[in-house]
C-alpha cells in the first residue's frame, strides 16, 4: 500500500471547517483513499473514501486533487466531538487486497471552544 | 443493530501466560479482522478471516494465532505473553473480504505484567 503523509496535529476553531491534508504521492492509480477516526478510547470509525472524484457524506467531505497525490477531508461544522486522530489510509480497491488497514500516526484534530 | 462486541474489555496478564480474547462481529459480516494498538501508535494489522479461513497476515511472530467460527465470531490468541503485548486489541468487522469499510470495536486492553 502507498505510503501517507499527515501533520501530526492541528487545532481548529468550533464551528469552522476542519480541513485535514494528506499527501499520498506514491499512490497507484486503482488505490483508494480511506479517512478513519479515532476518538480516545475507542476503536477507529470509518469516514469516507473515494478513487478520483469528490467526496461527500453526512460526516465529511473529501477533495482529491487531479494528479491524486494528496487529498483534503473536510469537517464543515467542527464540533468539540469531532477532537480525534484522524487517520488517511491509501487501499487497493474492494477485494483487491486481504491484508489489512496500514494505519500510520494520523493527525490529532483538537477543536478549540 | 448491535456493533461489534469484544470481550473482556480489560485484562491483566502474568508474563509467560496465555491470553484468549474474543470478538463477535456485526450480524451479517462475515470478515473480521485483528489490529494491535500500542500507546501513541496506530493499530497494526494482525489477522483477516473471511469465512473461518485466514486470508492476510501481518508482522507478529507465531505467538499470536486466531481462528472464525461458524457463526463468525473470532478469537485470537496470544501464547507466551511479554512485557510487549501490552496494548488494546481491536477488533474489526466487515460485509465482505478486502472491504476497507471495517466497524471497529471498542477493544480488549490487556496489561502485561
Amino acid at each position: 500500500d502507498a505510503k501517507t503523509t499527515q501533520p501530526p496535529s492541528m487545532d481548529c476553531a468550533e464551528g469552522r471547517a476542519a480541513n485535514l491534508p494528506c499527501n499520498h504521492s506514491t499512490i497507484s492509480g486503482n488505490e483508494y483513499v480511506y479517512w478513519y477516526r479515532q476518538i480516545h478510547s475507542q476503536g477507529p470509525q470509518y469516514i469516507i473514501h473515494g478513487l478520483k472524484n469528490n467526496e461527500t457524506n453526512e460526516m465529511a467531505s473529501l477533495i482529491i486533487t487531479e494528479d491524486r497525490k494528496s487529498s483534503t477531508l473536510i469537517l464543515p461544522h467542527a464540533t468539540l466531538r469531532d477532537t480525534a486522530v484522524y487517520y488517511c489510509i491509501v487501499r487497493p480497491p474492494p477485494g483487491g487486497g486481504a491484508d489489512g488497514l496500514t494505519f500510520g500516526k494520523g493527525t490529532h484534530l483538537i477543536i478549540q471552544p | 443493530d448491535a456493533g461489534v462486541t469484544q470481550s473482556p474489555t480489560h485484562l491483566i496478564k502474568t508474563r509467560g501466560q496465555h491470553v484468549t480474547l474474543r470478538c463477535s462481529p456485526i450480524s451479517g459480516h462475515k470478515s473480521v479482522s485483528w489490529y494491535q494498538q500500542v500507546l501513541g501508535q496506530g493499530p497494526q494489522f494482525i489477522f483477516q478471516y473471511y469465512e473461518k479461513e485466514e486470508r492476510g497476515r501481518g508482522n507478529f511472530p507465531d505467538r499470536f494465532s486466531a481462528r472464525q467460527f461458524p457463526n463468525y465470531s473470532s478469537e485470537l490468541n496470544v501464547n507466551a505473553l511479554l512485557l510487549g503485548d501490552s496494548a488494546l486489541y481491536l477488533c474489526a468487522s466487515s460485509l465482505e473480504e478486502g472491504r476497507a469499510e471495517a466497524f471497529f470495536g471498542q477493544g480488549t486492553r490487556l496489561t502485561v505484567v
